[in-house]
């Protein structure tokens, strides 16, 4: 089947640090997402990223969809960073679904 | 406030009950889907409404079934239940249908307990 696989799967980082978290997948996309888990359970979406480069504050996510792998960049990271973090695709091959990675839990220190 | 809403959040039963989870789409969007996060599974898709039909679905058991109703708003619901079913449920919405520029926007959960 078609995998999504993310690395680190942990990282602790101290405030202030950067980080990049990555999102590899196993076919191509038609549709990418990275999503934050907060430790209170809510998915927030950050980026809709199939490919190319966007930035939104202290985070960017990077797509290279021809080598199958995405990149979110988190600088200057803050304690409300913390959570987990997922890329989401939809495959272009096969039916309609949404495939979640596996995720990166993050938790930054004071 | 991602604007869409899950009732209830919370929910405990017994094995072999049945229950019903409620979602209302964020205003304008005519998308649902549904999704379960356990620890051993992760997050997973379970099925897709587009304006009231089913659109696509994942690895959702027989034992769920789910509609989208006339005024969007969507149940799921999950009979004989099992231990194994305790999970995190969450909705999501988007506008459209297509795969493009399809965002989506995810409720808080219903977090359900089978005891």
């Amino acid at each position: 089947g078609i995998q999504v696989e993310q690395s680190p799967p942990d990282l602790i980082l101290q405030e202030g640090a950067n980080s990049t978290l990555r999102c590899n997948f196993s076919d191509s996309v038609n549709n990418l997402q990275w999503f934050h888990q907060n430790p209170w359970g809510q998915l927030i979406n950050l980026f809709y990223i199939p490919s190319g480069t966007k930035q939104n504050g202290r985070l960017s996510a990077t797509t290279v969809a021809t080598e199958r792998y995405s990149l979110l960049y988190i600088s200057s990271s803050q304690t409300t960073d913390s959570g987990v973090y997922f890329c989401v695709i939809v495959p272009t091959s096969g039916t309609y679904k949404y495939i979640f990675g596996t995720g990166t839990r993050l938790k930054v220190l004071a | 406030d991602s604007g869409v809403t899950q009732t209830p959040k919370h929910l405990i039963t017994a094995t072999g009950q049945r229950v019903t989870l409620r979602c209302s789409p964020r205003s304008g969007d005519l998308s649902v889907y549904w999704y379960q996060q356990s620890l051993d599974q992760g997050l997973q898709f379970l099925i897709h409404y587009y304006n009231g039909e089913e659109r696509a679905k994942g690895n959702i058991l027989e034992r769920f079934s789910a509609q989208q109703f006339p005024d969007l708003h969507s149940e799921l619901n999950l009979s004989s239940l099992e231990l194994g079913d305790s999970a995190l449920y969450f909705c999501a919405s988007s506008v459209g249908t297509g795969v493009a520029k399809n965002i989506q926007y995810f409720g808080a959960g219903t977090r359900l307990s089978v005891l």
